[in-house]
């Protein structure tokens, strides 16, 4: 059974950093790209970054260039999410999801961010 | 960006009618391998997010027949015929063609 367990999330005041991290069982991690997307409270979803299965290829929507990194370690089947300079409209439930190519097959229950002071 | 517009915040509906929430994109969605770049998705509170509909119109394995995804081009329909209360939930659609990837706002799905 595919699984992705999100991690790492909490309150934290704007401008400092935090990483997520999400782990994938159930399927061999290496042999796929994997996303991030959020939700703010009340709001929809959002695309915030992808990474390919050996992080060849990585992009990120503008909205988090240059403060975020997506990263991965197919060792540990673990996919993460590198925070910085964090601000209030970074507040969101983020989820990790498996590409499958162009659709997002199987998503995890997500991780709650709070940024505030 | 291709921005994707669900017009409908939300739809009534009783169980056992058929309901059709769309979404329509800024521009074709259609790449050059024939095939639509455009997903149907569902989210139910305390569940995770279930892939419904994938290339406009083919359904993930497991997703009852009821559910049903057409459309080309720049317009798309998810329709659920003989609509189960466990169908009660929020619909976006995503465009996978270009990056950043796009979502619809989502589409909630209520009980008359």
């Amino acid at each position: 059974e595919v699984q992705l367990v999100e991690s790492g999330g909490g309150l934290v005041q704007p401008g400092r950093s935090l990483k997520l991290s999400c782990l994938a069982s159930g399927f061999t991690f290496s042999n796929y790209g994997m996303n991030w997307i959020r939700q703010a409270p009340g709001k929809g979803l959002e695309w915030v970054a992808s990474i390919s299965s050996s992080s060849s290829y990585i992009y990120y929507a503008d909205t988090v260039k240059g403060r975020f990194t997506i990263s991965r370690d197919n060792a540990k089947n673990t996919l993460y999410l590198q925070m910085t300079s964090l601000r209030s409209e970074d507040t969101a439930l983020y989820y990790c999801a498996r590409r499958a190519p162009y659709y997002f097959d199987y998503w995890g229950q997500g991780v709650m961010v709070t940024v505030s002071s | 960006q291709i921005t994707l517009t669900q017009q409908a915040e939300s739809l009534w509906v009783s169980p056992g009618e058929k309901v059709s929430i769309t979404c329509r994109a800024s521009q074709s969605l259609l790449y050059t391998d024939g095939k639509h770049y455009l997903s149907w998705y569902q989210q139910r509170p305390g569940q995770t997010t279930k892939a419904l509909i994938y290339h406009a119109s083919i359904r993930t394995d497991g997703v009852p027949t009821r559910f049903i995804g057409s459309g080309s081009g720049t317009e798309f329909t998810l329709s659920i015929e003989d609509v189960q209360p466990e169908d009660i939930a929020l619909y976006y659609c995503l465009q996978t063609l270009k990056k950043p990837y796009t979502f619809g706002a989502g589409t909630k799905l209520e009980l008359k």
